[in-house]
């Protein structure tokens, strides 16, 4: 099956404590994304990466870090700079190519959830 | 930054009606994109569309991309209770992949 995973499904911080989420397709899609949803709010995105080894900053980068060794995995850090973490965060992949490289398809999620 | 307004922001309706939604901006957009999210998941894609007045459907779904391509909507037919959920659009602007989100819209359908 091709598709988006994210794990953990729900995941607990302590305080000043360091988080990875992890997100991982197999659909051979060279960009992807992370987006944060806080309740009954669009999603707002964090961070994306067009190309292996190479992301850019979304609009609320602030607290996150990111990386992308691998076409694969996509990996979000939640650091303890991020003040107020809990939220649902969400990954996305899409082609990256032509016409259709903005069709994004979604992870199903990872709750993050602080102590 | 950028803003999509979506509305309504919620609807309450009986199965079997019909539902219309839209999503309206400011600015002009390549691409809008109509996604579906349930509790605790994430969005799942019902129609992308990518050409000024491009009408789509997909079963009891159909969308249309406005003629001035500052706006689109979403109507769903005879209603039924699993497409009780919140509904996303979403745009791309210039065709950079990094797409903006109205706020969805959240659908509760009685039986």
């Amino acid at each position: 099956d091709g598709g988006i995973t994210q794990s953990p499904k729900y995941l607990f911080r302590k305080e000043g404590q360091n988080v990875t989420l992890s997100c991982e397709q197999n659909l051979n899609h060279d960009a992807m994304y992370w987006y944060r949803q806080d309740p009954g709010q669009g999603l707002r995105l964090i961070y994306y990466s067009q190309i292996v080894n190479d992301f850019q900053k979304g609009d609320i980068a602030e607290g996150y870090s990111v990386s992308r060794e691998k076409k694969e995995s996509f990996p979000l850090t939640v650091t303890s700079a991020q003040k107020n973490p809990t939220a649902f965060y969400l990954c996305a992949s899409s082609t990256g190519r032509g016409r259709i490289q903005e069709t994004q398809y979604f992870g199903p999620g990872t709750r993050l959830l602080v102590l | 930054g950028q803003q999509l307004n979506q509305s309504p922001q919620s609807m309450f309706i009986q199965e079997g009606e019909d539902v219309s939604m839209n999503c309206t901006s400011s600015s002009i957009f390549n691409t809008w994109l109509w996604y579906k999210q349930e509790p605790g998941e994430g969005p799942v894609l019902l129609i992308a569309l990518y050409k000024a007045g491009e009408l789509t459907s997909n079963g009891r779904l159909t969308a249309q991309f406005g003629i001035t391509r500052k706006d689109s909507f979403l109507n769903i037919s005879a209603s039924i209770p699993s497409d009780v959920g919140i509904y996303f659009c979403a745009g791309d602007l210039r065709n950079t992949g990094k797409l903006i989100f109205g706020q969805g819209t959240t659908l509760q359908v009685k039986p």
